[in-house]
């Protein structure tokens, strides 16, 4: 019963330094996407994805990358940290519009600083 | 692109008492509205959702409420819990255009419920 996983928790980063966000669903779920949570701006759309091989720009795109080689996972790079960058990030899947079904479950999130 | 408010910022209320959340929404193609509930350290949580073509919708103590010519809709709790405390997000797309995963949010209202 473990729906989206997201690893790592907790992480710092030095400016310039590259990670990866990793993020794995166990529900079958077509649409995956990443969102970043800053104090008082809620939650905004990074990338997303509607299927293996098929990805697209959120609100937030700048200095973060995204690829969808299989159904369950969807990892986001950052290629090159900045300050900036310091926030939560939560991964989410959902179920595809034609199954009637849009609830977007969440990651537990992963807590970013870079310094 | 889509726009949403929400106020109140923060909201204390009495054991018992209810709560009101509201939200307005500036893009008119927007047809899903979902509610999440975000405990401390945790990722947000679906808790209520609805569609365009529904005035209301109710599950238990949980209502939202939606007025499509108003482009607002509010999420009413009753006889809080001290449970209930914790950060509410509204949240609207077009299901047809990115399922439930391209969700525009609003940015939060912190709930305290006293004893």
């Amino acid at each position: 019963n473990a729906g989206v996983t997201q690893t790592p928790k907790f992480q710092v980063l030095k400016t310039g330094q590259s990670m990866t966000l990793q993020c794995a669903q166990d529900m079958n779920h077509e649409y995956m996407s990443w969102y970043r949570q800053d104090p008082g701006m809620g939650l905004r759309l990074i990338h997303y994805s509607v299927g293996a091989g098929i990805t697209d720009q959120g609100e937030v795109p700048n200095g973060y990358n995204v690829s969808r080689s299989t159904t369950e996972d969807f990892p986001l790079r950052l290629l090159s940290a900045a300050p900036s960058q310091t926030s939560v990030y939560f991964c989410a899947s959902s179920s595809t519009p034609e199954r009637h079904n849009e609830k977007l479950f969440f990651g537990s999130g992963t807590q970013l600083s870079v310094l | 692109g889509e726009n949403v408010e929400q106020h109140p910022s923060t909201l204390s209320v009495q054991e018992g008492d209810s709560a009101v959340i509201k939200c307005t929404y500036s893009d008119s193609a927007s047809n899903y509205f979902p509610w999440y509930k975000q405990e401390l350290g945790k990722g947000p949580q679906l808790i209520i959702d609805i569609r365009s073509n529904v005035g209301e919708k109710k599950d238990q103590r949980i209502a939202v409420t939606l007025n499509k010519t108003a482009k607002h809709f509010s999420l009413h709790i009753t006889e809080t819990q001290p449970e209930d405390s914790a950060v509410y997000f509204c949240a609207a797309t077009n299901i047809l255009t990115g399922g439930g995963n391209k969700l525009t949010f609003g940015t939060g209202t912190q709930l305290k419920v006293e004893l």
